[in-house]
């Protein structure tokens, strides 16, 4: 079975706080996305990656980096944590349309 | 520019009603479509989705999806509601079949009524 996994579960932070995101796939698909998701908007793409070494910009990138080291592994860094990126996120992956979802990171920036 | 409206942000039905969660796109050509589910405290799961062809889509546990060009729709039914489909429902487009980035409606809280 598909499988994507989040680390950590739950993180506060403080604004101006250096944060990173983790998630790994082990489906071998090439294509692994972050989301966030916040009441009122659904599911936003903050950036996604095709492989290792490759990083595209989705629709809401501003105050996000990310990297994707290896097939499995894609990261989400918040450089200067600001209280607008208390959300919820989560990170998946896909080869053709169906998307595997991880559990999701909790976010809470104080 | 693409969109994906839920009108409904909260449906309660009874336990054994049918059920319609609607959704509406806009997009000029023929979307990829999908439904997905996300129970509490859990990522969201693929119900069913559209690519071509039949308008009807057949999903998990029971649930179906008419897919209609002329109304630019995707409702989501279901014949007989239990109390475990309680969750939150989203409907999404993709117009890539590359990046297969999709573009998610604000989603549908579902409370069955025992």
């Amino acid at each position: 079975e598909a499988a994507v996994t989040q680390s950590p579960r739950n993180k506060v932070t403080v604004t101006g706080g250096n944060v990173t995101l983790s998630c790994r796939q082990t489906n071998s698909h090439n294509y692994m996305y972050w989301y966030r998701q916040d009441t009122g908007h659904g599911l936003r793409l903050i950036h996604y990656s095709y492989g290792a070494g490759n990083l595209q910009i989705g629709d809401v990138p501003d105050g996000y980096k990310a990297t994707r080291t290896t097939q499995e592994d894609f990261f989400l860094l918040l450089e200067l944590a600001s209280p607008s990126q208390t959300s919820l996120y989560f990170c998946a992956s896909s080869d053709e349309g169906e998307k595997y979802f991880g559990p999701g990171t909790r976010l809470t920036v104080l | 520019a693409q969109s994906v409206t839920q009108p409904d942000a909260r449906v309660t039905v009874s336990e054994g009603a049918s059920l319609q969660l609607r959704c509406k796109y806009s997009y000029s050509a023929t979307p990829y479509l999908f439904w997905y589910v996300q129970y509490p405290r859990q990522g969201l799961q693929l119900l069913l989705k559209y690519y071509s062809g039949d308008p009807v889509v057949q999903g998990v546990n029971s649930f179906e999806a008419e897919f209609s060009k002329s109304n630019s729709s995707f409702h989501l039914q279901k014949a007989s509601v239990h109390w475990s489909d309680s969750a939150v429902y989203f409907c999404a487009l993709s117009i890539s079949s590359g990046s297969w980035q999709l573009i998610f409606g604000s989603g549908t809280q579902l409370t069955v009524m025992p």
